[in-house]
């Protein structure tokens, strides 16, 4: 069964603290890994897709890379409209309909 | 792009009564996905519609729980004889496969207590 796990599970940084989430996964052929931010009380946002090891991508201040057994997620000096909890999910070749995701980090950053 | 919509927001009920949710998608997505959230996990597969066929269901998805998508568009998702371990964010979600991007869209869920 795919398994994804994160860590830390709380992260409490200071704004312009950068530091880096970690996602690993076991999966059987990784179709994709997702990355997702959730606000208390809404629905989880998209931000990145990654298909393949070496693959990176960035928004804003968020760098996310993957690697054959895990993804980091890179805050680069971050502010405190980036607390929220952060999602990683695979989602596999064979049954590509469905998402696995990690419990998650939650990102604290105070001014 | 209106987003996906979910209601109610919230819903409360006592144990053994039923509960019904709905579900708007984006309108060009084809695939329609439940999923249940517990406080501190991260969303939990339940099942997803391909136009308007039900293509998978998961263990979690007991014979109280019935999803249904008439007609490809909306869908609604009733729990019957609601339990308090039913107490979740149900959270609906949709794509659109045909572009080779496959990411989900995520309504903001319909938090459910069952007293």
């Amino acid at each position: 069964e795919d398994q994804v796990t994160q860590s830390p599970e709380a992260l409490r940084l200071q704004e312009g603290e950068s530091s880096s989430l970690n996602c690993s996964y076991t999966v059987s052929g990784l179709r994709g890994l997702f990355w997702y931010r959730q606000d208390p009380g809404k629905g989880p946002e998209f931000l990145f897709t990654l298909y393949s090891a070496g693959e990176e991508k960035e928004k804003e201040r968020l760098k996310a890379t993957l690697t054959k057994k895990e993804s980091f997620l890179h805050i680069t000096a971050p502010k405190p409209e980036d607390s929220a909890t952060y999602l990683c999910a695979v989602q596999p070749h064979s049954n590509d309909y469905k998402l696995s995701f990690g419990a998650g980090t939650t990102v604290t950053v105070r001014a | 792009d209106t987003g996906v919509s979910q209601d109610p927001r919230h819903k409360i009920t006592k144990r053994g009564q039923n509960v019904t949710f709905r579900c708007d998608p984006i309108s060009e997505h084809n695939r329609l996905y439940w999923y249940r959230q517990t406080l501190g996990q991260g969303p939990e597969f339940l099942t997803y519609f391909q136009n308007e066929a039900q293509l998978e269901k998961s263990r979690l998805l007991s014979d109280r729980f019935s999803a249904e998508r008439p007609k490809g568009s909306f869908s609604t998702l009733e729990i019957q004889r609601t339990e308090q371990g039913d107490s979740a964010m149900y959270l609906c979600a949709s794509s659109r496969t045909d572009r080779g991007d496959e990411k989900l869209f995520f309504g903001s869920g319909t938090q459910l207590s069952v007293l």
